[in-house]
């Protein structure tokens, strides 16, 4: 258990629908992340987040939009997805990103099946 | 942006042997050089890191080495067991950005 929690583990949606993922922190960390992981390629960063204020948005479609109400809770909404968006989608937080980078502590991942 | 190899992609080796995976990166900003874990199904985790004022860093069997004059740095797993079988990431970064490398297959048979 590394204090970060992700939820739901497992989803599985059709391109029409809207769902949610949500990841929470236990740490006290001030800067969150969404990471894409897929078997082609290794993980991607999507979001990335520090107090609340999105710091990092790298070309991720408009199809996916983070939301971060405060510093330990961390949300990914979907909708219209594409199979190809089907992968594991990895939460991770940090202590502070304005100190440098140091070590990313991760959720266990949502794994996505986009019909 | 920062370009990440790892090499090699796939590596197995029995039980007791040394492993060694290099990382190549092109940003010459990076101070931050560490190595991840994932074992099948399970999260990332850190295993170790250096910073870019240090050259080398052990624990235990697992060391780090860097050399920022070639941008690279190798993780280095002595009397590998079957635990070690996981996939490794390099992560070098700057200021506030990891990038991943493409990962490093280990299998490890007894």
């Amino acid at each position: 258990e590394t204090g970060v929690t992700q939820t739901p583990r497992h989803l599985v949606m059709g391109m029409t629908n809207k769902k949610s993922l949500k990841c929470e922190q236990h740490l006290g960390h001030n800067a969150m992340y969404w990471y894409k992981q897929s078997a082609k390629k290794p993980l991607e960063l999507m979001f990335v987040y520090s107090l609340e204020e999105r710091v990092e948005n790298n070309s991720v479609p408009s199809r996916f939009s983070p939301e971060c109400p405060n510093s330990s809770h961390l949300f990914l909404h979907l909708h219209t997805l594409q199979p190809e968006d089907s992968a594991l989608y990895l939460c991770a937080s940090s202590q502070a990103i304005d100190r440098g980078a140091g070590e990313l502590f991760f959720g266990e991942g949502s794994r996505l099946t986009v019909l | 942006g920062e370009n990440v190899e790892q090499h090699p992609s796939t590596l197995s080796v029995q039980e007791g042997d040394s492993a060694v995976i290099k990382c190549t990166y092109s940003d010459s900003a990076s101070n931050y050089f560490p190595w991840y874990k994932q074992e099948l199904g399970k999260r990332p985790q850190l295993i170790i890191d250096i910073r870019s004022n240090v050259g080398e860093k052990k624990d235990q069997r697992i060391a780090v080495t860097l050399n920022k004059t070639a941008k690279h740095f190798s993780l280095h797993i002595t009397e590998t067991q079957p635990e070690d079988s996981a996939v490794y990431f390099c992560a070098p970064a700057g200021f506030q950005k990891l990038v991943f490398g493409t990962g490093t297959r280990l299998l490890v048979s007894p």
